[in-house]
């Protein structure tokens, strides 16, 4: 079992809907990093975050420490948004990824 | 401007030979990383330096040999190519480490090199 698990690995869905991807760990972490890697597989960061919430346009990201897991949103999806999302933990000594969230959004 | 860049973006070469992946940063940052992603699109790091000082060295075979000339750049040496390193290799770099503080940061992707040994 990995040390971090992603759910759900595949994802479709609308324009327009609200997406929720989930990421849990069995580490103890400092640090939890949300990526969106493209099509094209260029890698980009979404959010960095330790405690609580982040939001930044449709995107918004919570981290519940105590219960070792993390949810991305994406509210009113749009097809610019599929691709994959991957959630990355930072433990003491080393930074762990999960397995990644194939998204896509059809029109 | 491109933040962080690889060079090159496309490597074909055979088993048994040796090349460099090239990474260079223009954001000022201190720390730069070396990830591999397998064929089933798992990203694991390899290594990191912070401020040319190697500070992350996972169980990756000696073959593989970061260098880093200036903390703007961290080159991977690979000797004797086998086919299981064929993958897409990414450089980042996140800013620097407060001494005494946490070794994470956010980190900013280069485009990705994808490595082919036939």
């Amino acid at each position: 079992k990995n040390e971090v698990e992603q759910s759900p690995q595949n994802l479709t869905a609308q324009e327009g809907e609200f997406i929720t991807i989930n990421c849990s760990y069995s580490v103890g972490i400092s640090a939890l990093h949300w990526l969106q890697q493209h099509p094209g597989g260029g890698i980009v960061s979404l959010f960095m975050l330790s405690s609580g919430k982040k939001k930044h346009g449709r995107l918004i990201a919570t981290i519940n420490i105590q219960e070792k897991h993390s949810s991305l949103h994406i509210t009113a999806s749009h097809p610019r948004d599929s691709a994959v999302y991957i959630c990355a933990v930072f433990s003491p000594d080393k930074l762990i990824f999960g397995t990644g969230t194939r998204l896509q959004v059809f029109p | 401007d491109t933040a962080v860049s690889q060079t090159p973006k496309y490597l074909v070469t055979q088993m048994g030979n040796d090349k460099s992946i090239k990474c260079e940063q223009n954001l000022g940052h201190d720390t730069m990383y070396w990830y591999k992603q397998d064929s089933k699109k798992f990203l694991k790091i390899m290594f990191s330096y912070n401020n040319k000082e190697l500070i992350i060295n996972e169980t990756v075979p000696n073959r593989f040999s970061p260098k880093s000339p200036d903390k703007a750049h961290l080159n991977l040496h690979i000797n004797s190519l086998e086919l299981g390193d064929s993958a897409v290799y990414f450089c980042a770099s996140s800013q620097a480490r407060i001494t005494g503080g946490p070794w994470y940061n956010e980190q900013f992707f280069g485009p990705g090199t994808r490595l082919t040994v036939l």
